[in-house]
């Protein structure tokens, strides 16, 4: 069974870009969550997406914003990038929201330089 | 707000210790508490998963537990082996949240040399 895949592996933007995250989740897995590690921090909860809908957002402010698409893969899209949104992206699914674990993705590391 | 607290943040040891990781909650209202492990360059991976009405989970080397009252949880590591060197993470599940929101600690880098 495939993991949670995640792509680009890497990124590289300039402060004031808009930077597009994709995440494909575990076959038959309806959750996604977004979470970001940028460094020296502990994850923090962005998104999370279930059947298509914005189900609840983390402490960020609005230029973080995402879809989840009708195959339930999910773009996390970061607009007027800040040097400090340098950090690593982590996605995560679950078959529901009901489920105790989350499977998490390998991550897109950007940096905004 | 919940805040999780990781100690020590980082670890080395000679191969064939045994070793304890911490982990600290400030609100013991948790629906669940997991360990995780990542390495570099990849996403994390789920080792042990406690409800909040056990005190303790095993897996091979690994043994978990859950002091709710306290806002406790330790991860012991038998006999570690170079192969464990990685981050290892805990997480909650907040039991008032009404969703699968995870609230990560900052991690224990563990380095364990043959």
């Amino acid at each position: 069974e495939a993991g949670v895949t995640q792509s680009p592996t890497h990124l590289i933007k300039t402060r004031g870009q808009q930077a597009t995250l994709r995440c494909s989740p575990i076959s038959g897995h309806t959750s996604v969550y977004w979470y970001q590690q940028a460094l020296g921090l502990g994850l923090q909860f962005l998104l999370w997406y279930d059947e298509g809908e914005e189900r609840n957002r983390g402490n960020f402010p609005p230029r973080f914003s995402g879809r989840q698409f009708p195959n339930y893969s999910s773009e996390l899209n970061v607009n007027a990038l800040e040097l400090e949104d340098s950090a690593l992206y982590l996605c995560a699914s679950s078959p529901t929201e009901f489920t105790d674990t989350q499977y998490f993705g390998p991550g897109t590391r950007l940096t905004v330089l | 707000k919940q805040e999780v607290t990781q100690i020590p943040a980082a670890l080395s040891v000679p191969e064939g210790e045994n070793l304890v990781l911490n982990c600290s909650f400030t609100d013991s209202a948790i629906y669940n508490l997991q360990w995780f492990r990542q390495d570099p360059g990849k996403g994390l991976t789920s080792l042990l998963l406690i409800q909040s009405s056990q005190r303790e989970q095993t897996s091979g080397r690994l043994n978990a537990s859950l002091d709710k009252s306290s806002g406790r949880s330790t991860l012991y590591i038998a006999a570690s082996q170079p192969g464990d060197s990685a981050t290892y993470l805990c997480a909650v599940r907040p039991g008032n949240t009404g969703f699968q929101k995870l609230v990560f600690g900052t991690g224990t880098r563990l380095l364990v040399s043959p």
